[in-house]
């Protein structure tokens, strides 16, 4: 399974953008790119998920280059309520479980 | 239901003896995950379903632990004589089907603590 490298934590004040990087340097052909979200004690919440370039939903967008080794969550002018743990996961359509990390911790600031 | 259940919420026990965690997952998904997760971290995978089939048992930590999901449905996850290290917080996450296309929903979690 790919690994995957984040920051451990952020911070951003209120209305800014926030964009949490995550490397997999070792991403197969097949895997697809999943980010969830997750607040205090609550289980995780999927926000998107990508294969290449580029998706949106309401709620977040996920930039991923060409080489694919790296992926960018993008959050629209966080609000005090954004402030969670993000995870980026990395697994093909066929192959789980889907391993998490550690994370990147996001405060946002008001 | 209209999420994943969990019970119970909060199991306080002593250790040696054993306990049975319970997951209700969304009706009519295919698939039912186990992870375990300790403060300040990520969630740890345990074990999967695919129907009533465990597809990968690989992250269960020793053979105190075992899960179950006989009728493709609830699946409950065992462990035998609890230890003090067992002490986390439980969670359980179904998907429609198999595969990481297919988004994880996760259960609020049963806190386990082991005295």
């Amino acid at each position: 399974l790919a690994k995957t490298t984040q920051p451990i934590s952020m911070d951003s004040y209120e209305g800014q953008e926030v964009n949490i990087t995550c490397s997999h340097n070792n991403i197969a052909t097949n895997d697809y790119i999943t980010w969830y979200q997750q607040f205090p004690s609550q289980g995780p919440r999927f926000i998107i998920q990508g294969y290449k370039t580029k998706v949106t939903n309401e709620v977040a967008s996920l930039f991923i280059p060409a080489d694919r080794k790296s992926s960018t969550l993008s959050l629209p002018r966080v609000s005090l309520s954004d402030t969670a743990v993000y995870y980026c996961l990395v697994g093909d359509r066929g192959n789980t479980p889907l391993v998490f990390g550690k994370g990147t911790r996001l405060s946002v600031i008001a | 239901g209209a999420g994943v259940s969990q019970s119970p919420r909060y199991k306080v026990t002593k250790r040696g003896q054993d306990v049975a965690l319970r997951c209700d997952p969304i009706s009519g998904h295919v698939s039912l995950y186990w992870y375990r997760q300790a403060l300040g971290q990520g969630p740890e995978f345990l074990t999967y379903f695919n129907y009533e089939a465990q597809q990968d048992k690989s992250g269960l930590p020793n053979d105190r632990f075992s899960a179950e999901r006989p009728e493709g449905s609830i699946s409950t996850l065992t462990i035998q004589r609890t230890e003090q290290r067992d002490s986390a917080m439980y969670r359980c996450a179904s998907s429609l089907s198999a595969g990481s296309g297919s988004p994880l929903h996760f259960g609020n979690g049963t806190r386990l603590t082991v005295t």
